[in-house]
């Protein structure tokens, strides 16, 4: 059971702002969403998370919806860098609750 | 660099051989993991320790045997494994409980079986 869906792939051009979409029509009220992504053959890198406020860091920010059944993750200014694989995963924060990947969105930026 | 550092970085094996995969994380996590990606399919997870206890083992083969001898080491060992087993393995750790459990991961191993 896919608790995410994402499209399976993006362009964005160099500079501009790149957002990723993600829903999670199904989340319940202890899930965060956390948003990674992998370059390629490299490991996944942590990008950021939250659970129903919107958040910012260096890297990007996260919107999420009031309902919580969506979010987006803004690249601000997009490099060619930023090329990678986008997951959106939903889960708790108790226990040991396995960190489940899907398919991703492949994101290109275009110079 | 993530903290987690997996070795060797890439890996050809027969498949009689046996051949064994560490990681080993800098960041005072209690939790690690061994994950498999294969070309063009996602990550699946494999193992979970924590505390060095094994809490997860999503259904793999015996031939994949891992070995947690302490919170900071995380071995994969490999025997009589089958060409469909080559790919890129993932080790991750993370601090469960409380708001910062995001997982950071090592750079993978590549694995060829021949």
């Amino acid at each position: 059971d896919a608790k995410t869906t994402q499209p399976t792939s993006m362009d964005c051009a160099e500079g501009r702002a790149a957002n990723l979409p993600c829903n999670h029509s199904t989340i319940s009220g202890n899930e965060y969403v956390y948003w990674y992504r992998q370059i390629h053959s490299q490991g996944p890198q942590y990008i950021i998370h939250g659970l129903k406020n919107n958040e910012t860091n260096e890297m990007a920010s996260l919107i999420i919806t009031e309902d919580r059944k969506s979010s987006t993750l803004i690249l601000p200014h997009a490099t060619l860098r930023d090329t990678a694989v986008y997951y959106c995963i939903v889960r708790t924060n108790f226990g040991n609750e396995k960190l489940t990947f899907g398919t991703g969105t492949r994101l290109t930026i275009i110079p | 660099e993530t903290g987690v550092t997996q070795t060797p970085r890439h890996l050809v094996m027969g498949m009689t051989n046996k051949k064994s995969l560490k990681c080993e994380q800098h960041l005072g996590h209690n939790a690690m993991y061994w994950y498999k990606q294969s070309a063009k399919k996602p990550l699946e997870l494999m193992f979970v320790y924590s505390l060095e206890e094994r809490v997860e083992n999503n259904s793999v083969p015996s031939r994949f045997s891992p070995e947690c001898p302490n919170s900071s080491h995380l071995f994969l060992h490999l025997h009589t494994l089958q060409p469909e087993d080559s790919a890129l393995y993932l080790c991750a750790s993370s601090q469960e409980g409380g708001w910062n459990t995001e997982a950071f991961f090592g750079q993978g191993t590549r694995l060829t079986v021949v």
